[in-house]
């Protein structure tokens, strides 16, 4: 079983504001890292999925970073709104495996 | 949205009893996924399916069965339900297992008293 850590659990921002969480994987046998986001009462959606070392992946307000080396992944939400509250979630998938999701960051963005 | 269909919605069971979830697509993808998905542990792969009657174990497996005799069907059995096996079941498909994002479907509540 492949160690997928996420954090912070959970985090509040001000709306305006902008924020970052992070995700870590095991730095060999890299193959993707994704990231979704998971509304309440919704189902997962796919955001980035990103193969390469130093990738950079952008979606509007948000985006992401990938360090394979390190074993890390950023993502970013720049001018936080309301309708980004949401729980993050990364995946890693490793070469001959399947995707290994990590716990989630559960973001509430304050009005 | 991705043509993905779970049933039922909601269950309710009794231990002991076996329970079939349902999984259907209307993408014709080729890989198709069950997940559990429980607080402070994320989603879990507990089977999934590369093609018509191919499939293999997730890392959660013990007490569920899978079957696909079709493209476009993932059923998810449990043989014997616990009372640990309580969860929201995700489906989930994908064109590729290389670099393809997944697709879920809305979840299935299953609540075994």
């Amino acid at each position: 079983i492949l160690n997928v850590e996420q954090s912070p659990q959970s985090l509040h921002v001000q709306e305006g504001d902008s924020t970052n969480f992070t995700c870590s994987f095991p730095s060999s046998n890299f193959y993707a890292l994704h990231w979704y986001r998971w509304e309440t009462a919704k189902s997962p959606e796919a955001l980035f999925v990103m193969t390469l070392n130093g990738d950079e992946k952008k979606k509007g307000r948000i985006s992401a970073t990938l360090n394979t080396k390190e074993g890390y992944s950023y993502l970013y939400i720049k001018g936080s709104q309301p309708e980004d509250s949401a729980t993050y979630l990364c995946a890693f998938l490793a070469a001959g495996n399947k995707l290994t999701f990590g716990g989630g960051t559960r973001v509430l963005v304050k009005p | 949205d991705a043509g993905i269909t779970q049933s039922p919605r909601h269950k309710v069971t009794e231990t002991g009893t076996p329970v079939t979830l349902r999984c259907h697509q209307t993408e014709n993808h080729r890989y198709m996924y069950w997940y559990r998905q429980d607080p402070g542990h994320g989603l879990r792969l507990i089977h999934y399916s590369y093609g018509v009657k191919d499939t293999d174990k997730g890392e959660v497996s013990d007490g569920y069965s899978v079957s696909r005799s079709k493209t476009e069907d993932f059923l998810l059995t449990l043989e014997s339900a616990t009372s640990s096996q309580t969860s929201v079941y995700f489906c989930a498909i994908s064109q590729g297992v290389d670099n393809e994002k997944l697709f879920f479907g809305s979840g299935t509540q299953l609540s075994v008293l």
